[in-house]
């Protein structure tokens, strides 16, 4: 059984253009994670949402929006693609942020290619 | 958020051969975390470390929370060639909220 799972696995699309990436996590956990690798391969939070409220909003371009419509499932959405929004986009999710031995488990990824 | 040097960069070793890599941080971590990525994959949770001086083992690997809070390192014993891949430290304290910061990963090659 996938326990984060995102789709699609592939976007490529060309710049402008409007986009969303989806994920789900069927761990029962209270928190979710985007988090973008760039082309050296480097992890980096972008956004995290605990129980449907938004907890951790780095410096990221406001044409990045995410959503969760309930605690299983964080959303991302891409306005306007730019050619430097091509990345991997990793979605996570945690039992609950805060606890000590909070740990993270991650998606398959979602490889953005912006023509 | 706050770097992590994660050391060394690559390696390039044998099967069989032992390998060590490590994290250091100016800032204090309450929490120490290692992880695998495969090509095309997420990364992997390998060891999860929550106490300074731990000492942690899981099948060949062998990880360890610094006493000062500031560092871990990660041992991998008789190495094969499925250890190919990119490893990454990860820490978490106060100042990063729930978030993790990520070293810049150590990408293990093993020849057979």
């Amino acid at each position: 059984d996938t326990a984060v799972s995102q789709t699609p696995k592939y976007l490529v699309t060309q710049m402008g253009n409007d986009k969303s990436i989806k994920c789900e996590q069927n761990l029962g956990h209270d928190t979710m994670y985007w988090y973008k690798q760039d082309s050296k391969k480097f992890l980096k939070i972008m956004f995290s949402y605990n129980n449907k409220e938004l907890i951790i909003n780095e410096t990221v371009p406001n044409r990045f929006s995410p959503k969760s419509p309930d605690k299983a499932h964080l959303n991302l959405h891409i306005n306007s693609l730019e050619l430097g929004d091509s990345a991997v986009y990793f979605c996570a999710s945690s039992p609950q942020a805060g606890l000590t031995t909070d740990t993270q488990y991650f998606g398959p990824g979602t490889r953005l290619t912006v023509l | 958020g706050q770097q992590l040097n994660q050391s060394p960069q690559s390696m390039f070793i044998q099967e069989g051969e032992d390998v060590s890599m490590n994290c250091t941080s100016s800032s204090i971590f309450n929490t120490w975390l290692w992880y695998k990525q495969d090509p095309g994959e997420g990364p992997v949770l390998l060891i999860a470390l929550y106490k300074a001086g731990e000492l942690t083992s899981n099948g060949r690997l062998t990880a360890q929370f610094g006493i000062t809070r500031k560092d871990s390192f990660l041992n991998i014993s008789a190495s094969i060639p499925s250890d190919v891949g990119i490893y990454f430290c990860a820490g978490r304290n106060s100042n990063s909220g729930y978030a993790l910061n990520f070293g810049k990963g150590t990408s293990l090659l093993v020849t057979p």
